[in-house]
């Protein structure tokens, strides 16, 4: 299957900086990527779907401004945690499909995930 | 609004065993169904997908239906092994933005 591969796969940062998450498909394009957010023993909440060359499209009750979404390529997305604090704190993973040789309707997958620690 | 719930939400049982996990969601207008693995502390693998036109998918010794009408999709594993434990997470495609919506997952534990 398509490889998705996410950096770093942990990071400890202190309360008040901000930490870039990043998200490449490395053997297809991905003009839509997701990220995702996982709580412990939770299942994965969508928090936005990042798109090529325009703004990323964010859910219901996430903060665009502290949860920058970049999608400056065809092959890589970026999350930026901006003015981190300890709430922050989870397990973030990002997907992507590849749309142009699977169709929309395509399987998904996913990174392996970035553990945030705000301390 | 989707809802997808995962039944049992944790599994113990010995090697060897043939086991069934429950996926069921609230409405029945998906594009496709797909079960994930997630390992602890790991991102999500890629088991099997179904589209809402399909009623089954096999990979191995798993073993995937979906029953789109009634809302509900199993997952069959086969002569389960030690490293088969992980979680086991459904996940139904729905809507025009083609979002991903998650059930609640499957603890399973395969003990020697």
């Amino acid at each position: 299957g398509a490889v998705v591969s996410q950096h770093p796969s942990w990071v400890i940062c202190k309360s008040g900086t901000s930490v870039k998450i990043e998200c490449r498909s490395l053997d297809f394009q991905a003009t839509t990527m997701f990220w995702y957010r996982q709580f412990p023993k939770q299942s994965l909440m969508l928090m936005a779907t990042s798109n090529e060359g325009s703004k990323a499209t964010y859910e219901q009750g996430v903060e665009k401004d502290k949860f920058l979404i970049n999608h400056a390529s065809l092959t890589l997305s970026t999350l930026t945690v901006t003015s981190a604090h300890p709430e922050d704190s989870s397990f973030y993973i990002c997907s992507a499909r590849d749309v142009v040789n699977g169709g929309w309707y395509t399987e998904a997958f996913f990174g392996q995930g970035t553990r945030l620690t705000v301390v | 609004k989707q809802e997808v719930t995962q039944i049992p939400a944790a599994l113990s049982v010995p090697e060897g065993e043939n086991l069934v996990l429950n996926c069921s969601f609230t409405d029945s207008a998906i594009y496709n169904l797909q079960w994930f693995r997630q390992d602890p502390g790991k991102g999500l693998t890629s088991l099997l997908l179904i589209q809402s036109s399909q009623r089954e998918q096999t990979s191995g010794r798993l073993n995937a239906s979906l029953d789109k009408s009634s809302g509900r999709s199993t997952l069959y594993i086969a002569a389960s092994q030690p490293g088969d434990s992980a979680t086991y997470l459904c996940a139904v495609r729905t809507g025009t933005a083609s979002k991903l919506t998650f059930g609640t997952g499957t603890r399973l534990q395969v003990t020697l």
